[in-house]
């Protein structure tokens, strides 16, 4: 079974742009979260798409936005970046919510 | 706010030497999970614990979770260089995933 990708890896910004991540969650898995990785707060929770639909949502500005589509694959968009919105940003896709399995993220950078 | 602390936050310790790591929360979890993430990677789900008391091993590492739902536990013994990295335990309420803030721990040859 493929794992979680997401891409791009790799992302350069400027402060004020928006962006827009991808991720594929493991064939089956129809929960797909987001988080948050920076070396300050540690790992954060975003939101949780279960069958297109918003199932739980962290703490984050309105900024921070997400849609999940009928097969499962989700995005996220930060819209009008700030520097602290640099991070590395994880997609985790689950069957249960005992057993969430990571993608290799997507390292953000905001300049 | 729900919170997981971790302790302790960095470990360098030799090859060949035992370690514990620690989690603790003043919250009650439905279940516990343990991951460890390597630079440049995403956590990799090392084991899940759902009963209070419970304990699992996964060859020389050793979980456990507290009676109360609140703490847990991991435990590596004779450490080796490849089980250098960041732990994480996250702990699930409400269906909601609380992550700890890590222990990176870094085991010298």
């Amino acid at each position: 079974k493929a794992g979680v990708t997401q891409t791009p890896r790799y992302l350069i910004k400027t402060r004020g742009q928006q962006v827009t991540l991808s991720c594929s969650p493991i064939s089956g898995h129809r929960s797909v979260s987001w988080y948050q990785q920076t070396p300050g707060q540690g790992l954060q929770f975003l939101f949780e798409y279960f069958s297109e639909t918003q199932r739980n949502k962290g703490n984050f500005p309105g900024r921070f936005s997400g849609r999940q589509f009928s097969n499962s694959r989700s995005e996220m968009n930060v819209s009008t970046l700030e520097l602290g919105d640099s991070a590395l940003y994880l997609c985790a896709s689950s069957f249960t919510i005992n057993e969430q399995f990571f993608g290799p993220g997507t390292r953000l950078t905001v300049l | 706010t729900q919170l997981l602390e971790q302790s302790p936050q960095f470990l360098s310790i030799q090859e060949g030497e035992n370690l514990t790591v620690y989690c603790n929360s003043s919250s009650v979890f439905s279940s516990l999970q343990w991951y460890r993430q390597e630079p440049g990677e995403g956590p990799v789900l090392l084991v899940t614990v759902v009963t209070g008391g419970e304990v699992k091993k996964l060859k020389r590492l050793t979980f456990q979770f507290g009676d109360a739902r609140k703490d847990s536990s991991l435990h590596i013994t004779a450490a080796q260089p490849g089980d250098t990295g960041l732990y994480l335990c996250a702990g699930n309420s409400a269906s909601k995933i609380i992550f700890g803030s890590g222990t990176r721990l870094s085991i010298r040859p």
